[in-house]
């Protein structure tokens, strides 16, 4: 199946400081999401990428669905404790059968010190 | 709001005691998904209903089952849990099989086995 490098695995920021983790395959993808999820819940989605290039920001966060259509990239600006979390990114190839589930990457643990 | 609410949010059982997880949407999205996350690791498709279409996934062992008795409500049955089924389990929902609009995930039922 289909597999997805996200990182770094975790990471260790002081507040303020801008945060980037990436997701890369050597599949092509059709759709990149971006999760976060706190402790003891679900997954919710930040932000969602459905065209190669696509720049698409929701308050701080900033994400990017790469050309290749291989990649994507989420940045944090200005990082604030309610940040800590996991962060998940999730894959979708789109086409042929069974390609519509999703494939997730092993998350990035974000640890912001006041 | 519109929402995936899964019940119980903690769920004690026994080994080899009959389980079953519940799981309903106010969505009226056609998709029905479960996913087992063990700790520090992405969330693993179980199976999911497009609307009373089952669809298991290869890997999922035969002791989980699903039933969808209407476009509500999805449940999550364990026949015979083992220690190795303690985990968190997702249900989420998406209007279509492309999650065009998105993946909607309830807070989970982290179950424990005992």
């Amino acid at each position: 199946g289909q597999q997805l490098n996200q990182s770094p695995q975790s990471m260790f920021i002081q507040e303020g400081e801008d945060v980037s983790m990436n997701c890369t395959s050597s599949s092509i993808f059709n759709t990149w999401l971006w999760y976060k999820q706190d402790p003891g819940e679900g997954p919710v989605l930040l932000i969602a990428l459905y065209k190669a290039g696509e720049l698409t920001s929701n308050g701080r966060l900033t994400a990017q669905f790469g050309i290749t259509r291989k990649d994507s990239f989420l940045n944090i600006s200005a990082s604030i404790p309610s940040d800590v979390g996991i962060y998940f990114c999730a894959g979708r190839i789109g086409s042929g059968a069974g390609s519509y589930q999703l494939t997730f990457g092993k998350g990035t643990k974000l640890s912001v010190i006041p | 709001d519109a929402m995936v609410i899964q019940n119980p949010r903690y769920q004690v059982t026994q080994f080899g005691k009959p389980v079953t997880l519940s799981c309903s949407q106010t969505l009226n999205h056609n998709v029905m998904y479960w996913y087992q996350q063990k700790s520090s690791q992405a969330p693993k498709l179980l199976f999911h209903y497009y609307d009373k279409d089952f669809n298991n996934e290869a890997d999922t062992p035969d002791n989980f089952q699903s039933r969808r008795p209407n476009t509500s409500f999805c449940f999550l049955d364990i026949r015979s849990p083992g220690l190795g089924d303690a985990a968190m389990y997702l249900c989420a929902t998406s209007r279509d099989l492309w999650g065009l609009y998105g993946y909607t995930f309830g807070s989970g039922t982290r179950l424990t086995v005992v």
